[in-house]
């Protein structure tokens, strides 16, 4: 079965740097959330997006932002980028707009140097 | 403040060892509890959805139950690919996902 595809998996940068990670939700599914993990911390919600349009804001950094294209990949992309932002991103997918049950892809590794 | 807390933060148990993992909450209109588990570096992956109180679901070797203030997940003799953090979340009634700290469970063969 098809799941949620992420790139990079894994992605090195320096500070003050931009960065871009990439989402491809399972087919059709309509909503895609973006969550920041920490080392040993619960997922932090930080944007959801329903059929193209933003749906929910959590904790994203006004550095960052983020969009949803004509096909339903997500982009989030990261500007001036700070050691804090070291970070596992991960995507997640649903096929109904309020439900919890996400289907996460495996993840990009941002190391922030 | 809607708030979701796991316990214990991390348990370790000898393989056949069943025990329980909990999770308590307070949200004003509870939307669903949902159980993933997440192994190292990888994302979570779905386990259960409960909507009411005294549901139960069940997935080989775990069964989730609920009650109006918590959630327990039963892991019956497990094993050690049973290894994991397990993360339990809330949908309250602005449809917000609240997600708990996770319990690291740790089978020892």
């Amino acid at each position: 079965a098809a799941g949620v595809i992420q790139s990079p998996r894994h992605l090195i940068k320096e500070k003050r740097e931009t960065a871009t990670l990439k989402c491809y939700p399972i087919p059709r599914h309509d909503t895609v959330y973006w969550y920041q993990q920490g080392p040993g911390q619960d997922p932090q919600f930080l944007i959801s997006f329903y059929e193209k349009m933003q749906s929910d804001k959590g904790s994203i950094p006004d550095r960052f932002s983020a969009q949803q294209f004509s096909d339903y990949h997500s982009e989030l992309n990261m500007s001036s980028l700070e050691l804090g932002d070291s970070a596992l991103y991960f995507c997640a997918s649903s096929p109904t707009e309020n439900t919890g049950e996400l289907f996460f892809g495996e993840g990009s590794r941002l190391t922030v140097l | 403040e809607d708030q979701v807390t796991q316990s214990p933060e991390a348990l370790r148990l000898q393989e056949g060892e069943s025990s329980s993992l909990n999770c308590s909450y307070t949200v004003s209109g509870l939307r669903g509890l949902f159980w993933y588990r997440q192994d190292p570096g990888k994302g979570p992956e779905f386990l259960f959805t409960l909507y009411s109180a005294g549901e139960e679901k069940e997935k080989e070797r775990l069964k989730a139950t609920l009650t109006k203030k918590e959630s327990f997940l039963h892991i019956t003799a497990p094993k050690p690919e049973d290894s994991a953090t397990y993360l339990c979340a809330v949908k309250d009634s602005n449809y917000q996902l609240i997600w708990g700290a996770g319990t690291k469970l740790i089978i020892k063969p």
